[in-house]
């Protein structure tokens, strides 16, 4: 049961340019998000965040947007820099009922900045 | 300084054998994880704890024991290996329970079962 699915394996973009990561999910519970970048040989560092209660959060230059009706969040890098080339995961998020919020994670999307 | 840091970064062993991965973490945090990435890449939980008491345990196979000695260290433990046990096994820690804390990972220890 795949609840997360980023559904583009792999991506390239042109430096300078605009890179857009998609993320749906299916379990309505989930009310917090998470986008994690990872670089080979090392663990996923969190790049940003966004409650269901909203629809966009900014950071330099990332942007997550959320539409809930579609179920569906997408990450924005803007401009594109080859140092973020990495695989990038999106996580949603619900209490697991045990005080713990639990999440899940998709299977990445490797983005390839081309200089 | 590594927040989050966990050995051995490589373990080849055969099956049937047991083997332990610790973690230990110096951000202060309460809450330690296990996630396990299987060879098509998803990172799905193991098991979590919150001031050395288990939280969530996933749908694990009980040959995998954690323990958490006290709230800096999680160890795993995983007694006669199956091939399927091959992964990569990512440590997290995060400063509390709820959606705020975002997770912070260690570097992972590739697991190789022959």
């Amino acid at each position: 049961d795949q609840q997360v699915k980023q559904n583009s394996p792999s991506l390239s973009v042109q430096e300078g340019r605009i890179s857009i990561l998609n993320c749906d999910y299916t379990n309505s519970m989930f009310d917090y998000f998470l986008w994690y970048k990872k670089y080979p040989a090392e663990g996923p560092t969190f790049l940003i965040s966004i409650s269901s209660i909203k629809d966009k959060n900014e950071d330099g230059r990332f942007t997550v947007f959320l539409n809930k009706s579609a179920k569906h969040l997408s990450l924005h890098i803007v401009p594109s820099q080859p140092g973020d080339s990495a695989v990038y995961f999106c996580a949603g998020g619900a209490n697991s009922g045990l005080g713990t919020y639990k999440y899940i994670f998709g299977t990445g999307t490797r983005l390839k900045v081309l200089a | 300084d590594t927040a989050v840091s966990q050995t051995p970064k490589y373990l080849v062993t055969q099956m049937g054998n047991d083997k332990s991965i610790k973690c230990e973490q110096n951000l202060g945090h309460d809450t330690m994880y296990w996630y396990k990435q299987d060879s098509k890449k998803f990172l799905k939980i193991m098991f979590s704890y919150n001031n050395k008491e288990l939280i969530i345990n996933e749908t694990v196979p009980n040959r995998f024991s954690p323990k958490s000695p006290d709230k800096a260290h999680l160890n795993l433990h995983i007694n006669s290996l199956e091939l399927g046990d091959s992964a990569v096994y990512f440590c997290a820690s995060s400063q509390d329970r709820g959606p705020m804390g975002p997770l912070h990972f260690g570097n992972g220890t590739r697991l190789t079962v022959t």
